[in-house]
């Protein structure tokens, strides 16, 4: 059964990074583009990018370029998204999500992300 | 590209209908066949329920259908069910694996 499963919560000071890991399972991990998305609080959510993990292909939002990167591990079918210069604004739930098809048809459950002083 | 429009929040009672809208532009709705809705329960992983405008992924009820109209597109939830009540997210693909998301629509049974 596929599944996707994400790390915990974390809690960073202003102008910190932030890694984010997707474990995948159940599928042939490098076979899928994987997409990160973000939800902030009361907003819809906002596409980040997506890595070809048999590639190594990236792509990013604009707004997130130069701080934001992806990486994947197909060793461990494990995918990770770094966010830096972290703002309050950054403070949300990402989520890592399995493409097929011109849609994301698995999702992780979601990582909150807060930043505080 | 900016967010998809969709009501805040759409009402009813068991066993009606709700609609849920979702407006873009010609470069997102109105120019792709890939749209897709995504149900959301708190503290639960988003789940598609249509793509492709209208196919329902196996084992999503054939309560929920979709439809589209030049730079609208619509989700309907027939005989609304109490499990029913979440979020819902309209999602638009731009073209090199990019989307565009709306900014959701709380469903609320009465």
């Amino acid at each position: 059964q596929e599944q996707v499963v994400q790390s915990g919560a974390e809690v960073k000071t202003p102008g910190a990074s932030v890694t984010v890991s997707c474990k995948a399972s159940g599928y042939t991990f490098a076979d899928y583009i994987h997409q990160w998305v973000r939800q902030a609080p009361g907003q819809g959510p906002e596409w980040m990018g997506w890595i070809n993990p048999k590639s190594g292909d990236t792509e990013y939002a604009q707004r997130f370029q130069g701080r934001v990167t992806t990486t994947t591990d197909t060793s461990i079918t494990t995918a990770y998204m770094e966010l830096s210069r972290l703002t309050s604004d950054d403070t949300a739930i990402y989520y890592c999500a399995r493409d097929r098809d011109f849609h994301l048809d698995f999702w992780g459950q979601g990582s909150l992300v807060t930043v505080s002083s | 590209q900016s967010a998809l429009t969709q009501p805040r929040s759409v009402s009813g009672s068991p066993g009606q209908s709700v609609t849920i809208s979702c407006t873009g532009s010609s470069s997102d709705v109105g120019g792709s066949d890939h749209l897709s809705w995504y149900q959301r329960h708190p503290g639960k992983a988003p789940k598609v329920i249509i793509y492709d405008v209208n196919k329902r992924p196996s084992g999503v009820p054939d309560r929920f259908s979709g439809s589209k109209s030049g730079n609208t597109a619509s989700l309907t939830i027939s005989g609304l069910r109490a499990e029913d009540e979440a979020d819902y997210y309209c999602c638009s693909y731009a073209g090199s694996h990019n989307y565009v998301f709306g900014i959701g629509t709380e469903v609320t049974v009465l």
